[in-house]
């Protein structure tokens, strides 16, 4: 079993819709929760980071973490086409520490 | 503010062969990650350097070879490529001392076909 596990999708929904990523992961350790977007061929870029479990919102992005059911969800409020992209979710120990990443979902927004 | 830079962008390289992939950190960060992204997975965490030195390893073969140089730029070396070493690889920094931690910077990645 992989540490972070995330349906790959892919995921077509259309402008303006409410788009819903999650991922579940088996290492308890983790304590800091990511989501990474990374558009084709380039790198990823930070998106959502939490510590721990809860919400956290900015802007159009709200990002959830329970850790009782090792759960990490990102919504996406009013997508748009500029929001169609691979989406990794990441966890980790330490501050420091090594980021474990589930396989990425591809979302496409379409107008 | 210069990110994360990383040369070259793209090489094409046969079987066997020695690849040796670099990487700049932002500005201030002193902390280098290499990872190693197949088509249509997530990146792999293959190193971390800090002080010169590597601190944590996943699991990669000893064929992956690092360095981290005194103004803490990096270098990633692969001896021996084989075929299922093509992807992208990628570079991150981040700051030692910063304990939040969500200050981990990525690069655009260096693309390595291996033929």
């Amino acid at each position: 079993q992989k540490e972070v596990e995330q349906d790959p999708g892919p995921l077509s929904v259309p402008e303006g819709a409410i788009v819903s990523l999650n991922c579940t992961y088996s290492n308890s350790a983790f304590q800091y929760f990511m989501w990474y977007r990374q558009y084709s061929r380039k790198g990823p870029e930070l998106l959502m980071y939490t510590y721990s479990s809860g919400n956290k919102e900015d802007g159009r992005f709200t990002a959830q973490v329970d850790k009782s059911s090792k759960y990490i969800s990102l919504f996406i409020r009013d997508s748009q086409p500029s929001d169609s992209a691979t989406y990794l979710c990441a966890s980790r120990r330490g501050s420091n520490y090594k980021l474990t990443f589930g396989k990425g979902t591809l979302l496409t927004v379409n107008p | 503010d210069a990110g994360v830079t990383q040369s070259p962008t793209h090489l094409i390289k046969t079987r066997g062969q020695q690849v040796t992939l670099r990487c700049s950190p932002k500005s201030g960060h002193d902390t280098v990650s290499w990872y190693q992204q197949a088509l249509g997975q997530g990146p792999q965490f293959i190193f971390q350097y800090y002080e010169e030195e590597e601190r944590q390893r996943g699991n990669f073969p000893d064929r992956f070879s690092g360095h981290q140089f005194p103004n803490y730029s990096s270098e990633l070396n692969v001896n021996a490529l084989l075929l299922g070493d093509s992807a992208l690889y990628l570079c991150a920094s981040s700051l030692e001392t910063d304990f939040s931690g969500n200050t981990i910077y990525f690069g655009e990645g260096s693309w390595l076909t291996v033929v």
